[in-house]
């Protein structure tokens, strides 16, 4: 099947610094990629759409300079949180859709982020 | 924006069926989705149905589908200590997945 891997699998980190979370889909070609977050006992919030190539679409609330997306290859894309900030700790998992975002996703494992 | 509504938590017995319930409210989704989410990890896709369906078999799971009351079920029969996850419906919107909040199923041996 479809598997999507992400590193790191958990992070802590110091507020004010950045941290650069990888999605990669291992045996197919990933037109989309997706990037949620997920609070503890909820649901998981798309933060935003990305396309290889392209820029990304973010949803609204959700800051662009803050939460950077490049999808540079059709198989990695990295999702990296600036200045982060301890409000900024939580679940983040990746999804891929092979051909587009149409289709079926599959999803990472996820990253957990912790910011002290 | 679109919703999607879920009980929060279900506790069953080994051995007996649970079943998981779920509201919609985008009448145009194509496909409804049944997403299984084990403690620390990502989402596993478990079943989905096509909305000119209304029921839908696959083992152990069973979905049904009722568009007029926009309401989706998953059915497990035969529920195992294993099956003991969150349970998340999902919609499908513009390419886009919309996740009900998740029901978190506990399996008493």
């Amino acid at each position: 099947g479809a598997v999507v891997s992400q590193h790191p699998s958990w992070v802590i980190c110091k507020s004010g610094t950045s941290v650069k979370i990888e999605c990669r889909s291992l045996d197919f070609q990933a037109t989309t990629m997706f990037w949620y977050r997920q609070f503890p006992k909820q649901s998981l919030m798309l933060m935003a759409t990305s396309n290889e190539g392209s820029k990304a679409t973010y949803e609204q609330g959700v800051e662009k300079d803050k939460f950077l997306i490049n999808h540079a290859s059709l198989t990695l894309s990295t999702l990296t949180v600036t200045s982060a900030h301890p409000e900024d700790s939580s679940f983040y998992i990746c999804s891929a859709a092979p051909g587009g975002s149409y289709n079926e996703q599959f999803f990472g494992p996820g990253t957990r982020l912790t910011v002290l | 924006g679109e919703d999607v509504e879920q009980s929060l938590f279900l506790s069953v017995r080994e051995g007996d069926s649970s079943v998981i319930n779920c509201t919609y409210t985008d009448s145009s989704s194509t496909y409804l989705y049944w997403y299984k989410q084990e403690p620390g990890a990502g989402l596993q896709l478990l079943t989905y149905i096509f909305s000119n369906m209304d029921m839908k078999q696959d083992q152990r799971l069973t979905v049904l589908l009722n568009k007029k009351d926009k309401h989706l079920s998953l059915r497990i029969a035969d529920t195992q200590t294993g099956d003991s996850a969150i349970y998340f419906c999902a919609e499908k919107e513009g390419g886009k997945l919309i996740f009900g909040q998740g029901t978190e199923l506990s399996v008493k041996p």
